[in-house]
Protein backbone atom coordinates (compact mmCIF):
# COMPACT_ATOMS: atom_id res chain seq x y z
CA UNK A 1 0.00 0.00 0.00
CA UNK A 2 0.95 3.94 -0.32
CA UNK A 3 1.03 5.99 3.00
CA UNK A 4 -1.20 9.48 1.93
CA UNK A 5 -1.06 12.62 4.21
CA UNK A 6 -3.26 15.62 3.80
CA UNK A 7 -2.63 19.03 4.96
CA UNK A 8 -4.84 20.68 6.33
CA UNK A 9 -6.79 18.05 8.11
CA UNK A 10 -9.72 20.44 8.80
CA UNK A 11 -10.36 23.62 8.54
CA UNK A 12 -13.10 26.37 9.04
CA UNK A 13 -13.39 29.05 6.31
CA UNK A 14 -15.40 32.00 5.13
CA UNK A 15 -17.58 32.42 2.45
CA UNK A 16 -15.81 34.03 -0.75
CA UNK A 17 -12.23 32.70 0.03
CA UNK A 18 -10.50 29.74 -1.37
CA UNK A 19 -8.34 26.99 0.27
CA UNK A 20 -5.39 24.77 -0.75
CA UNK A 21 -5.59 20.84 0.10
CA UNK A 22 -2.40 19.39 -0.43
CA UNK A 23 -1.89 15.70 -0.95
CA UNK A 24 1.51 14.00 -0.53
CA UNK A 25 2.24 10.21 -1.36
CA UNK A 26 5.55 8.39 0.00
CA UNK A 27 6.00 6.75 -3.38
CA UNK A 28 5.67 7.72 -7.27
CA UNK A 29 2.08 6.88 -8.00
CA UNK A 30 0.44 6.95 -12.03
CA UNK A 31 -3.23 8.03 -10.48
CA UNK A 32 -3.98 10.43 -8.13
CA UNK A 33 -7.72 11.29 -7.66
CA UNK A 34 -9.81 13.74 -5.58
CA UNK A 35 -13.24 13.00 -4.05
CA UNK A 36 -15.89 14.99 -1.79
CA UNK A 37 -17.81 13.06 0.93
CA UNK A 38 -20.51 15.88 1.60
CA UNK A 39 -22.26 15.28 5.19
CA UNK A 40 -23.32 11.80 5.63
CA UNK A 41 -23.31 11.13 2.31
CA UNK A 42 -20.81 9.08 0.26
CA UNK A 43 -17.70 9.88 -2.64
CA UNK A 44 -18.34 11.47 -5.19
CA UNK A 45 -15.42 11.43 -7.58
CA UNK A 46 -14.45 15.15 -8.75
CA UNK A 47 -11.38 14.83 -10.63
CA UNK A 48 -8.26 12.67 -11.80
CA UNK A 49 -5.26 14.64 -11.02
CA UNK A 50 -2.87 14.24 -14.25
CA UNK A 51 0.88 14.18 -13.86
CA UNK A 52 2.24 16.94 -16.45
CA UNK A 53 -1.38 18.14 -17.92
CA UNK A 54 -4.81 19.63 -17.11
CA UNK A 55 -7.11 17.30 -14.73
CA UNK A 56 -10.27 14.95 -15.80
CA UNK A 57 -12.85 16.62 -14.23
CA UNK A 58 -16.17 14.41 -13.84
CA UNK A 59 -19.66 15.69 -14.86
CA UNK A 60 -21.01 18.82 -12.53
CA UNK A 61 -17.43 19.99 -11.50
CA UNK A 62 -15.61 22.70 -13.07
CA UNK A 63 -11.66 23.77 -13.00
CA UNK A 64 -12.21 27.21 -12.18
CA UNK A 65 -13.95 26.15 -9.12
CA UNK A 66 -11.76 23.42 -8.20
CA UNK A 67 -8.43 24.27 -9.77
CA UNK A 68 -6.07 21.07 -9.34
CA UNK A 69 -2.26 20.51 -9.81
CA UNK A 70 0.15 17.76 -10.46
CA UNK A 71 3.46 18.73 -10.30
CA UNK A 72 4.84 15.11 -10.14
CA UNK A 73 4.57 11.85 -9.17
CA UNK A 74 4.17 12.05 -5.50
CA UNK A 75 1.95 15.43 -4.89
CA UNK A 76 -1.01 17.68 -5.70
CA UNK A 77 -3.33 20.10 -4.72
CA UNK A 78 -6.94 21.01 -4.74
CA UNK A 79 -8.37 24.05 -4.28
CA UNK A 80 -12.03 24.76 -3.58
CA UNK A 81 -12.58 28.61 -4.95
CA UNK A 82 -15.18 31.41 -3.96
CA UNK A 83 -16.04 28.92 -1.21
CA UNK A 84 -20.02 28.51 0.04
CA UNK A 85 -21.82 26.72 2.78
CA UNK A 86 -22.25 24.15 0.34
CA UNK A 87 -18.55 23.35 -0.02
CA UNK A 88 -18.69 21.98 3.43
CA UNK A 89 -17.51 18.36 2.82
CA UNK A 90 -14.53 16.33 3.68
CA UNK A 91 -12.05 16.10 0.72
CA UNK A 92 -9.96 12.78 0.06
CA UNK A 93 -7.24 11.61 -2.14
CA UNK A 94 -6.70 8.46 -3.46
CA UNK A 95 -3.79 7.21 -5.00
CA UNK A 96 -4.66 4.19 -7.42
CA UNK A 97 -2.25 1.42 -9.14
CA UNK A 98 -0.21 0.83 -5.56
CA UNK A 99 1.63 -1.44 -6.37
CA UNK A 100 1.94 -1.05 -10.19
CA UNK A 101 -0.14 -3.11 -12.14
CA UNK A 102 -3.25 -3.48 -9.44
CA UNK A 103 -5.51 -1.58 -9.70
CA UNK A 104 -6.72 -0.92 -5.72
CA UNK A 105 -7.15 2.75 -4.55
CA UNK A 106 -5.78 3.87 -1.26
CA UNK A 107 -7.23 7.13 0.61
CA UNK A 108 -6.04 10.09 2.34
CA UNK A 109 -7.52 10.66 5.43
CA UNK A 110 -8.86 13.56 4.35
CA UNK A 111 -9.50 17.22 5.05
CA UNK A 112 -12.56 18.58 6.98
CA UNK A 113 -13.65 21.94 5.28
CA UNK A 114 -16.30 24.01 7.04
CA UNK A 115 -17.34 26.94 5.46
CA UNK A 116 -19.13 29.83 7.62
CA UNK B 1 -23.95 2.72 -16.07
CA UNK B 2 -22.23 0.92 -13.13
CA UNK B 3 -23.91 1.35 -9.57
CA UNK B 4 -23.46 0.09 -6.37
CA UNK B 5 -26.88 -0.76 -4.10
CA UNK B 6 -25.96 -1.31 -0.23
CA UNK B 7 -28.81 -1.63 2.41
CA UNK B 8 -29.34 1.15 4.36
CA UNK B 9 -28.69 1.78 7.93
CA UNK B 10 -28.34 1.85 10.69
CA UNK B 11 -27.53 -1.38 11.58
CA UNK B 12 -27.84 -1.72 15.17
CA UNK B 13 -26.15 -5.39 16.51
CA UNK B 14 -24.59 -6.52 20.11
CA UNK B 15 -21.19 -7.52 20.35
CA UNK B 16 -20.54 -11.11 19.04
CA UNK B 17 -23.52 -11.21 16.64
CA UNK B 18 -23.14 -12.01 13.43
CA UNK B 19 -22.87 -9.30 10.79
CA UNK B 20 -24.37 -9.01 7.16
CA UNK B 21 -24.04 -5.93 4.71
CA UNK B 22 -25.75 -6.67 1.61
CA UNK B 23 -24.54 -4.92 -1.40
CA UNK B 24 -25.21 -5.51 -4.87
CA UNK B 25 -24.09 -3.89 -8.42
CA UNK B 26 -24.63 -3.26 -11.80
CA UNK B 27 -21.81 -2.90 -14.49
CA UNK B 28 -20.63 -3.65 -17.94
CA UNK B 29 -17.65 -6.44 -18.12
CA UNK B 30 -16.56 -7.67 -15.27
CA UNK B 31 -15.31 -4.95 -12.11
CA UNK B 32 -13.24 -5.68 -9.32
CA UNK B 33 -15.13 -5.32 -6.02
CA UNK B 34 -14.66 -3.90 -2.95
CA UNK B 35 -15.18 -2.76 0.80
CA UNK B 36 -13.68 -0.03 2.42
CA UNK B 37 -14.57 0.91 6.20
CA UNK B 38 -14.65 4.39 7.51
CA UNK B 39 -14.32 4.65 11.15
CA UNK B 40 -15.33 7.75 13.09
CA UNK B 41 -13.40 11.11 12.13
CA UNK B 42 -10.87 9.45 9.86
CA UNK B 43 -10.92 8.48 6.13
CA UNK B 44 -11.28 5.31 4.06
CA UNK B 45 -9.15 2.48 4.74
CA UNK B 46 -9.60 -0.55 2.56
CA UNK B 47 -10.89 -3.29 4.40
CA UNK B 48 -11.13 -6.17 1.38
CA UNK B 49 -11.33 -6.54 -2.63
CA UNK B 50 -12.38 -9.15 -4.92
CA UNK B 51 -11.22 -8.83 -8.19
CA UNK B 52 -13.44 -12.10 -10.36
CA UNK B 53 -15.90 -14.17 -9.78
CA UNK B 54 -16.08 -16.47 -6.87
CA UNK B 55 -13.07 -14.93 -5.53
CA UNK B 56 -13.71 -14.15 -1.69
CA UNK B 57 -11.34 -11.16 0.34
CA UNK B 58 -11.04 -11.41 3.71
CA UNK B 59 -9.49 -9.71 6.58
CA UNK B 60 -9.51 -8.45 10.22
CA UNK B 61 -12.43 -11.38 10.21
CA UNK B 62 -14.55 -10.29 7.44
CA UNK B 63 -15.40 -11.87 4.31
CA UNK B 64 -17.32 -10.66 1.22
CA UNK B 65 -17.54 -13.47 -1.98
CA UNK B 66 -17.69 -11.82 -5.20
CA UNK B 67 -21.27 -13.72 -7.00
CA UNK B 68 -21.64 -12.97 -10.68
CA UNK B 69 -24.72 -15.05 -10.56
CA UNK B 70 -26.50 -12.58 -8.49
CA UNK B 71 -24.26 -9.65 -8.70
CA UNK B 72 -23.64 -9.59 -5.08
CA UNK B 73 -20.65 -8.82 -2.90
CA UNK B 74 -22.38 -9.02 0.86
CA UNK B 75 -19.93 -8.29 3.97
CA UNK B 76 -19.85 -11.19 6.63
CA UNK B 77 -18.68 -11.16 9.93
CA UNK B 78 -19.23 -14.22 12.42
CA UNK B 79 -19.04 -11.98 15.79
CA UNK B 80 -19.26 -8.13 15.62
CA UNK B 81 -17.15 -6.00 18.28
CA UNK B 82 -18.05 -2.72 19.70
CA UNK B 83 -14.65 -1.23 17.75
CA UNK B 84 -16.30 -2.59 14.36
CA UNK B 85 -18.46 0.05 14.69
CA UNK B 86 -18.18 2.42 11.86
CA UNK B 87 -19.73 3.31 8.31
CA UNK B 88 -18.89 0.41 5.22
CA UNK B 89 -18.97 1.34 1.63
CA UNK B 90 -19.50 -1.00 -1.15
CA UNK B 91 -17.76 -0.22 -4.75
CA UNK B 92 -17.03 -1.24 -8.09
CA UNK B 93 -14.01 -0.52 -10.18
CA UNK B 94 -13.97 -1.23 -13.69
CA UNK B 95 -11.20 -3.32 -15.24
CA UNK B 96 -11.09 -1.55 -18.44
CA UNK B 97 -10.39 1.92 -19.07
CA UNK B 98 -10.78 4.27 -17.30
CA UNK B 99 -10.36 3.03 -13.20
CA UNK B 100 -13.00 5.64 -11.38
CA UNK B 101 -14.93 4.02 -8.35
CA UNK B 102 -18.32 3.84 -7.89
CA UNK B 103 -19.64 3.81 -4.45
CA UNK B 104 -22.64 2.85 -2.67
CA UNK B 105 -24.28 4.64 -0.35
CA UNK B 106 -22.25 3.28 2.76
CA UNK B 107 -23.95 1.33 5.80
CA UNK B 108 -23.51 2.89 9.04
CA UNK B 109 -23.19 0.00 12.18
CA UNK B 110 -23.66 0.06 15.69
CA UNK B 111 -22.27 -2.59 18.01
CA UNK B 112 -23.17 -1.81 21.58
CA UNK B 113 -21.49 -3.81 24.65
Amino acid sequence: SAVISQKPSRDICQRGTSLTIQCQVDSQVTMMFWYRQQPGQSLTLIATANQGSEATYESGFVIDKFPISRPNLTFSTLTVSNMSPEDSSIYLCSVGGVPVGTDTQYFGPGTRLTVL
Amino acid sequence: GNSVTQMEGPVTLSEEAFLTINCTYTATGYPSLFWYVQYPGEGLQLLLKATKADDKGSNKGFEATYRKETTSFHLEKGSVQVSDSAVYFCALLRNTGFQKLVFGTGTRLLVSP
